[in-house]
Parts: C-alpha cells; sequence; structure tokens
C-alpha cells in the first residue's frame, strides 16, 4: 500500500519552456502532498507544502510564481516550473501523506534537465 | 524548533559486516521518527516508523532501528549488511512539521 506515482520520471526540454510534472497517491487519499527539490549529493530542499483545495505554502526563497503547485484532489498535485532555465535543472521529487503525523511516501523522481 | 543531524556521512562496510547509521534529533517532547532509503536516482522508501511503544522497531530489508530517549536518538541497525544495501540513508522527525536530516551515504565493499 501507499504507493505515489511520479511522472515523467525524465524530462529534457529548452530553455523558456514550461514543465509540469505530476504526483498521484494511487491507494490512499493525501491531505497533504510535499515537493521537494534535490541537487546531487544532497538532502531534501522543500519547497512548498500543499493540501487539497488550498493555495500551496511556500519555503522562504521558493519563487511561487516560477514553481506554481496545484493540489486540486486528495490524489493529485502538480508541479509546474514555468519558463525554465539551466538553473531549474534538478531534481524534483514529491511526497504524499495521509494525514497527521503519518509517513511521507515518495514518488521516484523526476529529473529536469533544461538545454 | 526542531532539528535531525546524522553525523556520518559516508559510511563504507564490508558486505556481510554489521551496520549502524546514527540519528539525533532536538525537539521539545517525543517526535515521530522515520527512517527512508534513496537509490540513486530514484525516490526515498520508508524502511520504519517510530510513533510510540516498544522503542525498538522492525523495518523492511531486515532493518531495526532503536529510539533512546535519554540520547535523543534513533540510529538504525543491519545484522549483516547486503551489497544491494548501498544507497543513501535519511532519518527524518515528524513533531510541528517533517524534518529530514542531511543524509548517511552507506557504500559496502565486497
Amino acid at each position: 500500500g501507499a504507493v505515489v506515482s511520479q511522472h515523467p520520471s525524465w524530462v529534457i526540454c529548452k530553455s523558456g519552456t514550461s514543465v509540469k510534472i505530476e504526483c498521484r497517491s494511487l491507494d490512499f487519499q493525501a491531505t497533504t502532498m510535499f515537493w521537494y527539490r534535490q541537487f546531487p549529493k544532497q538532502s531534501l530542499m522543500l519547497m512548498a507544502t500543499s493540501n487539497e483545495g488550498s493555495k500551496a505554502t511556500y519555503e522562504q526563497g521558493v519563487e511561487k510564481d516560477k514553481f506554481l503547485i496545484n493540489h486540486a484532489s486528495l490524489t493529485l498535485s502538480t508541479l509546474t516550473v514555468t519558463s525554465a532555465h539551466p538553473e531549474d535543472s534538478s531534481f524534483y521529487i514529491c511526497s504524499a501523506q495521509g494525514g497527521g503525523h503519518q509517513p511521507q511516501h515518495f514518488g521516484d523522481g523526476t529529473r529536469l534537465s533544461i538545454l | 524548533a526542531q532539528s535531525v543531524t546524522q553525523p556520518d556521512i559516508h559510511i563504507t562496510v564490508s558486505e556481510g559486516a554489521s551496520l549502524e547509521l546514527r540519528c539525533n534529533y532536538s525537539y521539545g517532547a517525543t517526535p515521530y521518527l522515520f527512517w527512508y532509503v534513496q537509490s540513486p536516482g530514484q525516490g526515498l522508501q520508508l524502511l520504519l516508523k517510530y510513533f510510540s511503544g516498544d522503542t525498538l522497531v522492525q523495518g523492511i530489508k531486515g532493518f531495526e532501528a532503536e529510539f533512546k530517549r535519554s540520547q535523543s536518538s534513533f540510529n538504525l541497525r543491519k545484522p549483516s549488511v547486503h551489497w544491494s544495501d548501498a544507497a543513501e540513508y535519511f532519518c527524518a522527525v515528524y513533531g510541528q512539521n517533517f524534518v529530514f536530516g542531511p543524509g548517511t551515504r552507506l557504500s559496502v565493499l565486497p
């Protein structure tokens, strides 16, 4: 149980384009979803926390207009990187939590490469 | 505010040897504690969690962890490491919010 699907797993695109990443909880309802960014050989950096039906809460230093997060249902959250540039290239990971102090369950990540 | 430290950035052990990865936390009350493993290029997988009760918790893949309140620690152990255990390991604490440690990279020698 507690499977989280993240899609796509790898995307390469030109600078200036927008990229959407989907995160789905397949067998449970996720009241909260998290979006992380991870640089090589580093820990996770929390970008934002989203609750279903509410606006996402962004961490300090994360541009909300750059990284658009939508959590329209209890099983789906999307992260859109708008007007992506090479410095946005990174590994993005989502996680979903069923509520309260339940563990976060992670997707397999999306490797984003901006040319 | 809560915090998590993993004192060892990188650990190398021989296959078949025992393993202990350290995790210390700072929080005013007893938090909820987790260990995750991340293989290269993949997301994180939950190994085990501690909420309450027995302080020695069993997880998947033969891992266990022991909560020691007096030491504010939640160390991860495995009696015999396999080559497939080579990965990055993250300790996480949930008090007011979720906080991950910096990670410990485990290398396994044949």
